[in-house]
């Protein structure tokens, strides 16, 4: 089964739009960490966000922000105010259990297209 | 001043060859990586050394040879390169946040074509 899966393999969205990019996963550890990263056509990995399994609010970080939804096992990017920089790949991705290693599971990841 | 760097950024090579890629990371991170992505753009963990000792080691052909001769270089060798080796290879390095995340830092990746 796959352990993270994002279910939109291309979005588009209006500039200064917000938009919703969808990740759900499966683990049956208590302890998780999620995190989403950017890919734009460069090639480079940027780290965006990150929702440990025990923190209580949801993550936000500038004009991004994690919906986290534990019990339907969820983490969807939200990002407000879309910019034409923000056409990218976006990855969700997983760290499992409470050893804090960097391996890291990652979805098939969802292609942003902001339209001007 | 970039923080990971790998080389060579483009490797087209032939099926057989034997091939290194670099990677320097000047964050003083005490974690390093390996990851892989496919032509589907499916990023897979290779490797993880921390301080020089191998930590992770998935199901890697054994033809994948990291060596990492201290805690800001891991290297990744391969040798009698196959067809499906052709990707690109991100080496990252880590640490842990205040918020108790363990952000991984990734280079520019290297993307290797066996011909």
């Amino acid at each position: 089964a796959q352990k993270i899966t994002q279910t939109q393999p291309g979005m588009f969205v209006q500039e200064k739009e917000a938009v919703t990019l969808d990740c759900t996963y499966d683990t049956s550890d208590p302890s998780y960490g999620l995190f989403w990263y950017k890919q734009p056509s460069s090639g480079e990995m940027i780290f965006l966000i990150y929702q440990g399994s025990y923190d209580q609010q949801n993550a936000t970080e500038g004009r991004y922000s994690l919906n986290f939804q534990k019990a339907r096992k969820s983490a969807n990017l939200v990002i407000s105010a879309s910019q034409l920089g923000d056409s990218a790949m976006y990855f969700c991705a997983m760290r499992e259990g409470s050893g804090n290693t960097g391996k890291l599971i990652f979805g098939q990841g969802t292609t942003l297209q902001v339209k001007p | 001043d970039t923080a990971v760097s790998q080389t060579p950024k483009y490797l087209v090579t032939q099926m057989g060859n034997d091939k290194s890629i670099k990677c320097e990371q000047n964050l003083g991170h005490d974690t390093m990586y390996w990851y892989k992505q496919d032509s589907k753009k499916f990023l897979k963990i290779m490797f993880s050394y921390n301080n020089k000792e191998l930590i992770i080691n998935e199901t890697v052909p054994n033809r994948f040879s990291p060596k990492s001769p201290d805690k800001a270089h891991l290297n990744l060798h391969i040798n009698s390169l196959e067809l499906g080796d052709s990707a690109v290879y991100f080496c990252a390095s880590s640490q842990v946040l205040v918020s108790g995340a363990n952000v991984l830092t990734f280079g520019a990746g290297s993307r290797l074509t066996v011909l």
